[in-house]
């Protein structure tokens, strides 16, 4: 089955810079790649995806991109704020989701 | 439009016995599922379902019983409570088939085994 690894597993940026989550899966035949962000108590909240069709795509100040032959892709935030801070989870898959085990981010004033 | 509905929120069970956590849709999505949170390993499959009458395992399915007898009901039963399975459970909902279109999760039920 599918296997997705997260990175870092804890990140803490100031106010106002880039955070990166990176993630790798091992499976092929993945062909959908989406990122939740889950608040401390709250449901995971999808916050952008990707196909396998394409190879970057943005929504404001969040990108994911994606490398199918090295079976990796990522998420890029910008101009980090506050209540970007929670936990990230990426995750991979055609028929069913296999979830990374998420990365906690933490965003200082 | 109530999206995905759980209930209960939170329970308390002891060893050995049994419940059902229950699961709505009102989107008339095709593909359901069921996950469990545990700290630190992210979320993980139990059972999924393609449609109506269609059940399949996940990752981590011993233990747990599905059925799919609508497209709107997916309930997850407990057979036998053990101290393992205290967790946080979310369904989760997707508008096709497949997956392909982002899941739509409950707002989870927090389940503690004594």
């Amino acid at each position: 089955g599918e296997n997705v690894e997260q990175h870092p597993s804890t990140l803490s940026v100031q106010e106002g810079d880039s955070a990166v989550i990176k993630c790798t899966y091992s499976d092929s035949a993945s062909n959908y790649f989406p990122w939740y962000k889950q608040e401390l108590g709250k449901r995971p909240q999808l916050i952008i995806d990707i196909r396998s069709n394409v190879g970057e795509k943005k929504d404001q100040r969040i990108a994911v991109t994606l490398n199918k032959t090295a079976k990796h892709f990522s998420l890029h935030i910008t101009e980090t704020q506050p209540e970007d801070s929670a936990v990230y989870f990426c995750a991979a898959g055609y028929s069913t989701l296999t979830f990374g085990k998420g990365t906690m981010l933490l965003v200082s004033p | 439009n109530a999206g995905v509905t759980q209930t209960p929120k939170f329970q308390v069970l002891k060893t050995g016995q049994s419940m059902t956590l229950q699961c709505a849709q009102d989107m008339n999505h095709e593909y359901m599922s069921w996950y469990r949170q545990d700290p630190g390993m992210g979320l993980r499959l139990i059972h999924y379902s393609v449609g109506a009458g269609i059940t399949d395992q996940g990752e981590v399915p011993n233990g747990y019983n599905v059925s799919r007898s609508t497209t709107e009901d997916f309930p997850l039963r407990l057979l036998s409570a053990a101290p393992s399975q205290t967790s946080v459970y979310f369904c989760a909902s997707s508008s096709t088939g497949t997956v392909n279109y982002g899941y739509t999760f409950g707002s989870g039920t927090r389940l503690t085994v004594v």
